[in-house]
């Protein structure tokens, strides 16, 4: 079984600062990660996701995240904010082992990001 | 392309009152379908998932329902609503062959029980 944490349940930032969220995983297995966005009264978006290939994945909205197996983290970047990029964001993690028998993929607890003029 | 549904957006319900809430989706066939719920402040729970009609699996113990009467519907249900239903539920669909585990979801319905 897999598991996922973000480290961070807030992070406040100011407007064209830089942001890191932080997500890390456990699993005995090869996965597929990645991160959604949940804007006010919204349901998730997708941002990006890592299937395979360069560890240096490029999503919507400017975000960026890269998959470090050793560390097994996969921790989303954006290198200037701004105040529209306040949400909540989802780090997820799906097992290969279970494709086809539904129920593939763990969330994060969830990050808000504060964005502040 | 794809498309999900989910109805009614926004719902106020008393205690002890039933409760339906509704997704379908469209574009795809056979897809694997989820109920999540979000309380005030806390992350995303997973209710149910469904790999096909009238096949359904509970995650959490609750007084809460679903059914698949139809491949590309999903219904959530309960008989007498708790102040602690209240939240924001959300439907979800992924792809039952081939799927990365991505899931697609709707835009949410927030149930709010006094």
């Amino acid at each position: 079984a897999q598991s996922v944490t973000q480290l961070d349940s807030q992070v406040p930032v100011f407007e064209e600062a830089p942001v890191e969220l932080r997500c890390n995983y456990s699993s005995s297995v090869s996965v597929y990660l990645f991160w959604y966005v949940q804007y006010p009264n919204q349901g998730l978006q997708l941002l990006l996701k890592y299937l395979s290939g360069s560890t240096l994945v490029k999503g919507i909205n400017g975000f960026e995240a890269e998959f470090n197996k050793s560390q097994t983290s996969f921790h989303l970047r954006k290198p200037s904010v701004h105040i529209s990029d306040t949400a909540e964001y989802f780090c997820a993690v799906s097992d290969y082992l279970q494709r086809g028998a539904g129920n593939m993929l763990t969330f994060g607890g969830g990050t808000r990001l504060m964005v502040k003029p | 392309s794809q498309t999900i549904h989910q109805w009614p957006a926004t719902l106020v319900q008393p205690v002890g009152s039933p409760l339906s809430l509704e997704c379908t989706v469209e574009g795809t066939s056979n897809p694997n379908l989820y109920w999540y719920r979000q309380a005030a402040g806390r992350g995303l729970q997973l209710l149910f998932y469904s790999v096909g009609i009238g096949q359904i699996s509970s995650e959490v113990p609750q007084n809460l329902s679903a059914s698949r009467p139809q491949d590309r519907q999903f219904i959530l249900s309960s008989k007498k609503l708790l102040l602690s239903d209240s939240g924001f539920y959300l439907c979800a669909w992924d792809e039952s062959l081939g799927s990365t585990g991505e899931l697609f979801f709707g835009e949410g319905s927030r149930l709010t029980v006094l």
